[in-house]
């Protein structure tokens, strides 16, 4: 069964600073991978995907995250952190076996301090 | 218009009430799910429906029923609803592997 592990429920950066937020899955198959932004008061955005191809993704805002098959794992930065990527971010697998259904992370919220 | 729109966007209401959140979407996609989200639990799967006449529970189904009026709509309804079913509930279309969500109903039991 398809399942996924943000690690870290909150975390703090400086203006400027790397954005890594981590993520690990775990899925009987190669999976589809994804990000989700939620600003305050907000649904749900997609920040970018991996499906096949380049393990490399690069996505809105400036963020890019890195699919690598043999740690299982699917983290989210960002070189330099700006007031506006305060938000909750949330990975997310969809599996074909599982019907393509989205399933997510407990989410980690990101402060960004001036 | 949204693609996704769920109506109430805020909602409270008492324990033992019966309640509907509902969504419609104008992607003309087959599938519609109901997810909540709680702090630090992320979003889980309550029903999902790959098309009308095929409704499936999620992980967390108890409490919950669904009824899917057409391709477009696909309602949520909490027979009788309880304090930890506050939270904030998205209704989302897929086709079949990219999702559009919703803005959020958040409910509140008291």
């Amino acid at each position: 069964a398809q399942s996924v592990t943000q690690l870290g429920s909150h975390v703090s950066v400086s203006e400027g600073a790397l954005v890594l937020l981590r993520c690990n899955y775990s899925s009987s198959v190669p999976p589809y991978l994804f990000w989700y932004v939620q600003y305050p008061n907000q649904g749900l955005q997609l920040l970018l995907k991996y499906t096949t191809g380049a393990t490399l993704v690069k996505g809105i805002n400036g963020f890019e995250a890195e699919f690598k098959k043999s740690e299982t794992s699917f983290h989210l930065t960002k070189p330099s952190a700006h007031m506006s990527d305060a938000a909750e971010y949330f990975c997310a697998v969809s599996e074909k076996a599982a019907g393509n259904k989205l399933t997510f992370g407990g989410g980690t919220r990101v402060l960004v301090k001036p | 218009d949204a693609d996704v729109t769920q109506t109430p966007r805020n909602r409270i209401t008492k324990t033992g009430k019966r309640i509907m959140l509902e969504c419609s979407q104008t992607k003309g996609h087959d599938r519609m799910y109901w997810y909540r989200q709680d702090p630090g639990l992320g979003l889980r799967l309550i029903y999902y429906s790959f098309d009308v006449k095929d409704i499936n529970k999620g992980e967390i189904s108890d409490g919950y029923s669904v009824s899917r009026q057409a391709q477009a709509k696909f309602s949520l309804s909490l027979e009788s609803a309880i304090p930890n079913q506050t939270a904030l509930y998205f209704c989302a279309t897929s086709d079949p592997r990219v999702f559009t969500f919703g803005s959020g109903t958040r409910l509140t039991v008291v």
